[in-house]
């Protein structure tokens, strides 16, 4: 299931199972967006980006879908295995700059 | 191709001291490189973006003289925690944007620090 700590949302699945990580953006002027694998204690590492000029862009195990009339991105994770375990962040870009700007996050935690 | 490192990975420091952290671009020539700041459970923050040559933009919040950025070539950018105290312990990850793909930033390994 899904639930909210003080910071970080968590979704804990069965491994096996397919996940789908949620995220809502801010800016409606935002064109590119990318998906972040965070392990704990490293940097963020990129899984797969996606243009507003898409609704939906798949990967190896993973698709990205995008509603823009919602503002919302989503990552689908299929066949989730345990080192698929970490944070993952949404981050939105766009207009005159190439500043990133990163969700909240959801923490996966995959049980064997 | 487009590895990216940071040095020291973890430091540990007396309060009142300062703390540089080397940010490297490894295979490419890097025009951009940005400073993110990210607590434990949170997300991370953008601190400033730095371009080879030329001073940092800091974000709103961010103390341009507490938090000194040099980026003196392209493929080093240096930030410098001054009279760090305990509330700057952070996790401090950098990255970096080639000159070919302005879009795209590629992440350090990130830099633990801890003020005493």
């Amino acid at each position: 299931g899904e639930s909210v700590g003080l910071h970080l949302p968590t979704l804990s699945v069965q491994e096996g199972d397919n996940s789908i990580i949620n995220c809502a953006y801010s800016n409606s002027a935002s064109d590119y967006f990318i998906w972040y694998k965070q392990e704990s204690g490293k940097g963020p590492q990129f899984i797969i980006d996606i243009r507003s000029n898409m609704d939906k862009r798949q990967g190896q195990r993973v698709t990205v879908l995008l509603n823009k009339t919602v503002k919302h991105l989503s990552l689908q994770i299929a066949a989730t295995q345990p080192g698929d375990s970490a944070v993952y962040f949404c981050a939105e870009t766009g207009g005159a700059t190439n500043k990133l700007i990163f969700g909240t996050g959801t923490l996966l935690a995959v049980q064997p | 191709g487009a590895v990216v490192s940071q040095h020291p990975s973890r430091v540990i420091c007396k309060s009142g001291t300062s703390v540089k952290i080397e940010c490297r671009s490894l295979d490419f020539q890097a025009t951009t490189m940005f400073w993110y700041r990210q607590f434990p459970k949170q997300s991370l923050m953008l601190m400033a973006t730095s371009n080879e040559g030329s001073k940092a933009t800091y974000e709103q919040g961010v103390e341009k003289d507490k938090f000194l950025i040099n980026h003196a070539s392209l493929t080093l950018s240096t930030l410098t925690v001054t009279s760090a105290h305990p509330e700057d312990s952070s996790f401090y990850i950098c990255s970096a944007s080639p000159a070919t793909s302005q879009e795209t930033q590629y992440f350090g390994p990130g830099t633990r620090l801890l003020v005493l």
